[in-house]
């Protein structure tokens, strides 16, 4: 069974712009969560999808954004890029919200914003 | 709000030799997850090892057991026999049991394992 893939691995954006991640969740799991992980802040909760619906939102401004298709895949999208948003993006998946299920990761996006 | 501390930046240990990495966890919940996860330098994480609360039996997974003391509010990892593939990021991580947060790992900064030849 194919593992959690994340689109693309590498992105290089400038100030402003915005920038849209992609994650496919192993077959047949429902969930998706979303983490940021820099050097100084460690890794960070963004949100967490399941069955289409957000479950959960960290602390992040509003210029964090996300959504997940009726196929399970989700998108995160970041609106007006600033420096400190390079990060490592990393996405994982579950069955269901079941409370002692198991996330797999993604091997992560990896942002810089110049 | 719960926090994960792992006081540790960075640890060694010689191959075939045991280590034990720290981890406490502040919460005011009686029903929770506790987990580590490894990550390699390759950035894929993985789980290794995961405790739920409510039970006192200490979690083992092969060369891979915690140290769960729940007054304490203490994690700590203990790898046996360590190997040259073991080197990587360890993070704590603690989950509620409880609410819409279910989907929320809450991480601790990570321990950097080097394994020395």
């Amino acid at each position: 069974k194919a593992g959690v893939t994340q689109t693309p691995r590498y992105l290089i954006k400038t100030r402003g712009q915005q920038v849209t991640l992609s994650c496919s969740p192993i077959s047949g799991h429902r969930s998706v969560s979303w983490y940021q992980q820099t050097p100084g802040q460690g890794l960070q909760f963004l949100f967490e999808y399941f069955s289409e619906t957000q479950r959960n939102k960290g602390n992040f401004p509003g210029r964090f954004s996300g959504r997940q298709f009726s196929n399970s895949r989700s998108e995160m999208n970041v609106s007006t890029l600033e420096l400190g948003d390079s990060a490592l993006y990393l996405c994982a998946s579950s069955l269901v919200l079941a409370q002692n299920n198991e996330q797999f990761f993604g091997p992560g996006t990896r942002l810089t914003v110049l | 709000a719960q926090t994960v501390t792992q006081s540790q930046p960075e640890m060694s240990v010689q191959e075939a030799e045991t280590v034990t990495l720290s981890c406490t966890y502040d919460t005011s919940e009686s029903d929770y997850y506790l987990f580590w996860y490894k990550q390699p330098p390759s950035r894929q994480m993985i789980l290794v090892i995961r405790q739920e609360a409510y039970k006192q039996q200490n979690a083992t997974e092969n060369r891979f057991s915690v140290n769960f003391q729940k007054a304490a509010k203490s994690f700590s990892l203990k790898i046996s026999d360590s190997q040259l593939g073991d080197a990587a990021m360890y993070f704590c991580a603690y989950r509620s049991a409880s609410g819409g947060s279910q989907g929320n790992l809450i991480f601790g900064k990570g321990t950097k394992l080097s394994v020395k030849p």
